[in-house]
């Protein structure tokens, strides 16, 4: 199993450009989220899923859209990117109702 | 959301056992107690989680207070891999998505 997979790894936009983070993974598992991590601070929830077809706000879903057309692949989508949106992003999925995260490498994104 | 409290950070050397501690007071009964790690540069890493009883896993080990208010992580023998912020999270039982990560702890391992 290749786990949690993000894309890319790396990301430089212009403020106002629009781009997708793509996470992806092989577990099945029906719960899948998405978090921001700025420097010196703990892990922020952006969006969830709870399943397919099936998503929700966290923390701060501001800026960033997401949908769940597969159990496998969980997108996050910045529509017109924020310098304030410059962060690290972490995918995580979850089996079951164990609350288990299991985490993807991340996406380190700029925005000048 | 009841809130944990642990350290900014803490030393220990190589091969010497490591107690990081977190303070839970206002944990309701239904709440899991769960632990991860985080390397640097790395995304987070799962550790271990319980409910009332002290748990051991190939990872570590997690000693919960009679009264859970308090819960402490223990790394039998510290290697410089484990060096990483360490959260304490608590995560209401029946609850998949609210898991709030505060600052955690940042272990330093001297060799």
């Amino acid at each position: 199993n290749a786990g949690v997979t993000q894309t890319p790894k790396f990301q430089v936009l212009k403020t106002g450009q629009s781009m997708t983070l793509q996470c992806a993974q092989d577990m099945n598992h029906e719960y899948m989220s998405w978090y921001r991590q700025d420097p010196g601070m703990g892990l922020r929830l952006i969006h969830y899923s709870v399943g397919a077809g099936i998503t929700d706000q966290g923390e701060v879903p501001n800026g960033y859209n997401v949908s769940r057309s597969t159990t496998e692949d969980f997108p996050l989508r910045l529509l017109s990117a924020a310098p304030s949106q410059t962060s690290v992003y972490f995918c995580a999925s979850t089996p079951g109702r164990s609350g288990i995260r299991f985490f993807g490498p991340g996406t380190r994104l700029t925005v000048l | 959301d009841a809130k944990t409290t642990q350290p900014n950070s803490m030393e220990s050397n190589e091969e010497e056992p490591v107690h990081l501690p977190c303070n839970h007071s206002t944990i309701s009964g239904t709440d899991y107690i769960h632990w991860y790690r985080q390397l640097p540069s790395q995304g987070p890493e799962y550790v271990i989680h319980g409910l009332t009883s002290n748990v051991n896993n190939r990872m570590a080990s997690l000693a919960i207070a009679e009264d859970r208010k308090s819960s402490t992580l223990i790394l039998h023998r510290a290697t410089l891999r484990d060096a990483a912020v360490y959260y304490c999270i608590l995560r209401a039982g029946g609850s998949n998505y609210k898991l709030t990560f505060g600052k955690g702890t940042l272990l330093t391992v001297n060799p």
